[in-house]
């Protein structure tokens, strides 16, 4: 049971809009940074966002980061096909000290 | 062009001990705290341990701590992953990433699998 909760599975057809979210408290999400990653099993995880909202270069700006208190929402429009993956938040805990990853979100592009 | 690449995977017995490798090149390897990061079978991604680049400020999963230790070689541009009194549930892919602006880079990953 991770400590940052996301949701298993979303879905979508291709062009359209999903956002994926990740629940957390005030001792992780609420006072830390948090990231996105895509990620394909057996592949090296990809960061497409950090500090909450900021997108490394090379990312396209389909992908969307925000936070407001304990939660943290990632946002991808103009799904493709290419999008399917497994997509994890990561802040660290204060409290724990550790990072933490929520549970993995799967994404579907119908 | 920033590389990481794991070793050191295998088979070992419950009980046993591996020693994991992560060689880094590419960027200043002594200016960047180094996290491990492992994907056990259809499970997701959890974090198991950071090394500062200074080497004195470790961090552990609750999952890991007493059992493993991160430790780095700057001299050798190298972060280990020692892994003691291993586990079934320690069966994962291992990867080590380098902190940047988040965990910007990745290796391939180590398989170590813990059976009998």
């Amino acid at each position: 049971q991770s400590v940052l909760t996301q949701p298993p599975s979303v879905s979508a057809a291709p062009g359209q809009k999903v956002t994926i979210s990740c629940s957390g408290s005030s001792s992780n999400i609420g006072n830390n940074p948090v990231s996105w990653f895509q990620h394909l099993p057996g592949t090296a995880p990809k960061v497409l966002i950090y500090e909450d909202n900021k997108r490394p270069s090379g990312i396209p700006d389909r992908f969307s980061g925000s936070k407001s208190g304990t939660s943290a929402t990632l946002g991808i429009t103009g799904l493709q096909t290419g999008d399917e993956a497994d997509y994890y938040c990561l802040t660290w805990d204060s409290g724990l000290s550790v990072g933490v990853f929520g549970g993995g979100t799967k994404l579907t592009v119908l | 062009q920033v590389q990481l690449v794991e070793s050191g995977g295998g088979v070992v017995q419950p009980g046993g001990s591996l020693r994991l490798s992560c060689a880094a090149s590419g960027f200043t390897f002594s200016s960047h705290i180094t996290h491990w990061v492992r994907q056990a079978p259809d499970k997701g991604l959890e974090w198991v341990a950071v090394i500062s680049s200074d080497v004195n400020n470790n961090r552990y999963a609750d999952s890991v701590k007493g059992r493993f230790t991160i430790s780095r070689d700057n001299s050798k541009n190298t972060v280990f992953l020692q892994m003691n009194s291993l586990r079934p549930e320690d069966t994962a892919l291992y990867y080590c990433a380098r902190q940047g602006n988040s965990l910007d880079d990745w290796g391939q990953g180590t398989l170590v699998t813990v059976s009998s």
